[in-house]
């Protein structure tokens, strides 16, 4: 069950304390999505990138910060500026530019605790 | 901005029965419009796009540019269709591939 992993499955911070979820994928996509899915509320866009080095805030970047510095990871850190940060996170990636642009493909998340 | 909106949080039916999950959506342009399912302990994947007008599953949905909405159907419900269906709007140009989902709906079947 390759393509797109996450890592942890499950991880407990303390608040105060910044936090890195992994996401790592070998379908050798240009295009990497972090989102934050809450009950209730959906998906939303924490940060996207369309390419290496290169980023862009979502709807919900406020105390969150990525990197891209290989196609491949495009790691997520959960600040001690985020007030609300437990909560399921899904990575994603997809190829724009190709016939399958449209459709995403998700890992199975890391639930993070912070108390 | 765009915005996708699925007012039902949860919605029960029973096996056999017809099934229609709302969709509605917001945007100046011409979009593309998903729906994505989230199987109990399994990844959220793609189920249908508009574009393609294709049946999944036994589940079809028509995009209806005069009412601004995506609603998913299909006539008689399964079991195994209990999943979270979130509908998912892609405005293209610059943000080609960058999704904007709705808030899901949890659909269960009952026996």
């Amino acid at each position: 069950d390759g393509g797109i992993t996450q890592s942890p499955k499950y991880l407990f911070r303390k608040e105060g304390q910044n936090v890195t979820l992994s996401c790592e994928q070998n379908l050798n996509h240009d295009a990497m999505y972090w989102y934050r899915q809450d009950p209730g509320q959906g998906l939303r866009l924490i940060y996207y990138s369309q390419i290496v080095n290169d980023f862009q805030k979502g709807d919900i970047a406020e105390g969150y910060s990525v990197s891209r510095e290989k196609k491949e990871s495009f790691p997520l850190t959960v600040t001690s500026a985020q007030k609300n940060p437990t909560a399921f996170y899904l990575c994603a990636s997809s190829a724009p530019g190709t016939n399958k642009a449209y459709e995403q493909y998700f890992g199975p998340g890391t639930r993070l605790t912070v108390t | 901005a765009q915005r996708v909106t699925q007012p039902e949080k949860l919605l029960s039916v029973f096996k056999g029965a017809p099934v229609e999950l709302k969709c509605n959506y917001s945007y100046s342009g011409s979009p593309e419009l998903f729906w994505y399912v989230q199987y109990s302990r399994q990844r959220l994947q793609l189920l249908l796009r508009h574009i393609s007008r294709e049946s999944i599953k036994g589940f079809t949905a028509d995009l209806n540019k005069g009412e601004t909405s995506f609603h998913l159907k299909k006539p008689f419900a399964q079991e195994e269709d209990s999943a979270m269906y979130y509908c998912a709007l892609n405005a293209g140009g610059t943000s080609y591939g960058k999704l904007t989902f709705g808030q899901g709906t949890i659909l269960t079947v009952h026996p």
